[in-house]
């Protein structure tokens, strides 16, 4: 099985950097790379990226490049995303959600965190 | 990138109705499409992946189609629980693309 546990939500002023953990539990933490979904409020979801968390090799949708990194930390089984210079289009709830393969190629996420609401807000 | 396009954007059911949501790909895809369903508040949940293989748990009234760049989700005697909304998803192509999602709502 599997769990995913998010950090809490924040508010953020704009130009800030907002930080948020996605702690795995339950199987084996190397060996599933971890995505990253956006949801404005009321609009629909947005893939920002995932992360190997053997070796620690991010891949980002072009939309985020340069402002987003993502990283883990294998001693405590959690994957971070940081988004940095945000605005208030960046106001939404983000979601990690853990890969399953299948066709060698093809992907699906059947464990998801909770959401965390991050606001940008002056 | 990869367009995903769901229609209808909304539609009004009744319990116990047949739905169809269809979704079109940019370019073909071939059977790497997934659907999930969302509720307020809350994380999607996966109901097919692959076109067509119903996840496990998931009820025998969800039901999957297509190939390529034309795809089906078919919610036989809708029930309460299924008023949500739905998106589709690829994953043949980074960045992974969503539809932008079909609200069903009660008639």
């Amino acid at each position: 099985q599997g769990q995913l546990e998010q950090s809490g939500a924040e508010v953020k002023k704009p130009g800030a950097s907002v930080k948020v953990s996605c702690k795995a539990s339950a199987y084996t933490f190397s060996n599933y790379n971890l995505h990253w979904v956006r949801q404005a409020p009321g609009q629909g979801l947005e893939w920002m990226g995932k992360i190997n968390p053997s070796v620690g090799n991010a891949t980002y949708a072009q939309r985020f490049q340069g402002r987003v990194t993502m990283t883990r930390d294998t001693s405590t089984s959690t994957v971070y995303m940081e988004l940095s210079s945000l605005r208030s289009e960046d106001t939404a709830f983000y979601y990690c959600a853990r890969e399953e393969i299948y066709y060698v190629s093809g992907s699906y996420w059947v464990f998801w965190g909770q959401g965390t609401l991050i606001t940008v807000s002056s | 990138d990869i367009q995903m396009t769901q229609s209808p954007s909304s539609l009004s059911a009744s319990v116990g109705d047949r739905v169809t949501i269809t979704c079109r790909a940019s370019q073909s895809i071939p059977n790497y499409l997934n659907w999930y369903q969302q509720k307020p508040g809350k994380a999607p949940r996966l109901l097919i992946y692959a076109a067509s293989f119903l996840q496990s748990g998931v009820p025998s009234r969800f039901s999957g189609s297509g190939s390529g760049t034309d795809f089906t989700l078919s919610i036989s005697n809708l029930q309460l629980e299924d008023f949500a909304t739905y998106y589709c998803q690829q994953s043949y192509g980074t960045p992974l693309t969503f539809g932008g999602g079909t609200k069903v709502e009660i008639k």
